[in-house]
């Protein structure tokens, strides 16, 4: 399995530029999610989805849209990139969001895109 | 939603147990405390995480005080490869993770 994996690594936009930032698993995981790490800071919640067609927002959404039309790929959209969005983006995913009471599944992470936005 | 509150960073030696700890003074009775780290320019990965009871995997144990309010992320033989930023995490009420800063672990050759 190759886990969860991301592209671009890197990417530089300009202000007003648009971008998609792909993220797929092949771990048939329901539970798929975005997050944002600023420098020295950990980790906060863009979008999240608990399977095919359903997508809820995180912490920090503005900015950002998310689909997911298959349970293997889960892309987030950029839709005019500012200066405050360069940090390192994570996909993640895990069998389920929650199994029976609050227990959570493990989460397993990708490698990260770098985004600069000047 | 709870919180939790660790140290920015600690300093060990290698081949030393670690100690991390995690204050957890509002958490709930079913939350569960969760701990993973972050190594240098990677994503984050899955340490342990517990209720009640300690835990203990092939990476770390948990130590988890009896009125939950704290516990405590054991390594019990640290190498080079353990450098990296521990985060102790509750969920909030839609059972999303909550991140913290983490503690930064640097270990001392």
């Amino acid at each position: 399995n190759a886990g969860v994996t991301q592209t671009p690594k890197f990417q530089v936009l300009k202000t007003g530029q648009s971008m998609t930032l792909q993220c797929a698993q092949d771990m048939n995981h329901e539970y798929m999610s975005w997050y944002r790490q600023d420098p020295g800071m950990g980790l906060r919640l863009i979008h999240y989805s608990v399977g095919a067609g359903i997508t809820d927002q995180g912490e920090v959404p503005n900015g950002y849209n998310v689909s997911r039309s298959t349970t293997e790929d889960f892309p987030l959209r950029l839709l005019s990139a500012a200066p405050s969005q360069t940090s390192v983006y994570f996909c993640a995913s895990s069998p389920d969001i929650a199994p029976l009471g609050a227990d959570l599944y493990e989460q397993y992470f990708g490698p990260g895109t770098r985004l600069t936005v000047t | 939603d709870a919180k939790t509150t660790q140290p920015n960073s600690m300093e060990s030696n290698e081949e030393e147990p670690v100690h991390l700890p995690c204050n957890h003074s509002t958490i709930s009775g079913t939350d569960y405390i969760h701990w993973y780290r972050q190594l240098p320019s990677q994503g984050p990965e899955y340490v342990i995480h517990g209720l009640t009871s300690n835990v203990n995997n092939r990476m770390a144990s948990l130590a988890i005080a009896e009125d939950r309010k704290s516990s405590t992320l054991i390594l019990h033989r640290a190498t080079l490869r353990d450098a990296a930023v521990y985060y102790c995490i509750l969920p909030d009420s839609n059972y999303q993770l909550i991140w913290g800063a983490g503690t930064k672990l640097i270990i001392k050759p």
